[in-house]
């Protein structure tokens, strides 16, 4: 069973057009980040959430923490082809850094120009 | 650049043979992570070191995995008799935090 579930598995859109991104979870967590992936490189770390409700922004990244700390979204405006990537959310469980971080299967998301 | 470092970048290896990965964490970083990534799997947590304290070995999928650190700075992640099943990319990742964690390139295993 995955602890935190990711969709859309896979993303092709129109440079231009919005898309969402969502990480699903059962579990609680004390903070939630997103990491970004292109291949043969390791994840960069976008953002972390740690307030319940909390919304933060990069750019035309929006990063949205539920209420309930289960669940996160990642909406990117006017997408570029520069945003093509693995996207993945991972959330660190209440009883600290032991237990590593939990990563979804990620979204790979392509933009096409 | 003061990023994780991790070698080598590639590893074919035959199976039943032991491998040795090499992680160099962010100067000043004491939490270390091993994760493994495979295809279509995401990310799978393995190990965590805190500074000189005994690892977290809960996440090691076997015996055969096992990993040490040194002075509180550089870890090696050994393999030993590979399976074919533990190829994959090898991640490492430092932190100061615990949960805001920097990625390594990581280690791509082939094992054939």
């Amino acid at each position: 069973t995955q602890l935190l579930e990711q969709s859309p598995q896979f993303l092709s859109i129109q440079e231009g057009e919005n898309l969402t991104v969502y990480c699903n979870s059962s579990s609680v967590f004390s903070s939630l980040q997103w990491y970004r992936q292109e291949p043969g490189e390791g994840p960069v770390l976008l953002v972390t959430v740690v307030t319940g409700g909390e919304v933060k922004k990069l750019k035309r990244l929006t990063f949205q923490f539920g209420d309930a700390r289960k669940d996160s979204s990642l909406h990117i405006t006017a997408a570029q082809p520069g945003d093509t990537g693995l996207y993945l959310c991972a959330g660190a469980l209440w009883g600290g850094g032991a237990d590593g971080l939990t990563f979804g299967k990620g979204t790979h998301l392509i933009i096409q120009p | 650049g003061a990023g994780v470092s991790q070698s080598p970048s590639n590893k074919v290896t035959e199976k039943g043979k032991d491998v040795e990965l090499r992680c160099d964490p962010i100067s000043g970083h004491t939490a270390l992570y091993w994760y493994r990534q495979s295809l279509g799997q995401g990310l799978e947590f393995l190990i965590y070191f805190q500074g000189n304290s005994a690892p977290d070995k809960s996440g090691l999928p076997s015996d055969r995995f096992s990993a040490e650190r040194t002075g509180g700075s550089v870890s090696t992640l050994t393999i030993q008799r590979t399976q074919q099943e533990d190829s994959a990319v090898y991640l490492c990742a430092s932190s100061i935090s615990g949960y805001e964690q920097y990625f390594g390139p990581g280690t791509r295993l082939t094992v054939t």
